[in-house]
């Protein structure tokens, strides 16, 4: 079965630096990605996806991600942190291609310090 | 456009009551979805419907039904509420094939 791995419950960024989340993935077959950002007591957003075209995703709000396969990893960076980046990010894999359900990582809660 | 709507936004039971949570969609999605979130546990997944008169059991399908009236709607029903199942519960709908979800406000629901 398909899952991701995102490590660090919280993550304390200073407003201006650089965020990375990072996510690892174990799949069997050629994986879509996906990072979704949950602001307080709010529903998921769709942050980017990863599909096999471009490694390089870029997504909303500044933010993209690379998928490597070598690695086996799809890590989500911000260059510059602002306050509203506060909120909780998801990766998720999709575990079969096509069908439409996807397995969520724990979740990384993202502090930005003034 | 009002995307995926979900009622109630809050609900407090008591041990052994029921409830349904209710849930539509209007971007014509094949797919529905039902999860729960839970501090540190990520979003797992309860049911979903991958088109219109299918439904089936994902992780933690244990304590509840759903139903998925038509091809908009998909509700979670919850027969006899544990405190266990105090959770926020999201719902979520995806084109056939395309695998981006999109989900609703989420219910707070609390099992005393």
């Amino acid at each position: 079965a398909q899952s991701v791995t995102q490590l660090g419950s919280h993550v304390s960024v200073s407003e201006g630096a650089l965020v990375l989340l990072r996510c690892n993935y174990s799949s069997s077959v050629p994986p879509y990605l996906f990072w979704y950002v949950q602001y307080p007591n709010q529903g998921l957003q769709l942050l980017l996806k990863y599909t096999s075209a471009a490694t390089l995703v870029k997504g909303i709000n500044g933010f993209e991600a690379e998928f490597k396969k070598s690695e086996t990893s799809f890590h989500l960076t911000k260059p510059s942190a602002h306050m509203r980046d506060a909120a909780e990010y998801f990766c998720a894999v999709s575990v079969t291609p096509g069908n439409n359900r996807l397995a969520f990582g724990k979740g990384n809660q993202v502090v930005v310090i003034p | 456009n009002a995307g995926v709507t979900q009622t109630p936004k809050f609900q407090v039971l008591k041990t052994g009551q029921s409830m349904t949570l209710q849930c539509a969609q209007d971007m014509n999605h094949n797919s529905m979805y039902w999860y729960r979130q839970d501090p540190g546990m990520g979003l797992r997944l309860i049911y979903y419907s991958a088109s219109e008169g299918t439904t089936d059991k994902g992780e933690v399908p244990n304590g509840y039904n759903v139903s998925r009236l038509n091809k908009r709607e998909f509700s979670l029903r919850l027969e006899s509420a544990a405190p266990s199942q105090t959770s926020v519960y999201f719902c979520a709908s995806s084109a056939y094939q395309t695998d981006t979800q999109y989900f609703g406000p989420g219910t707070r629901l609390t099992v005393l």
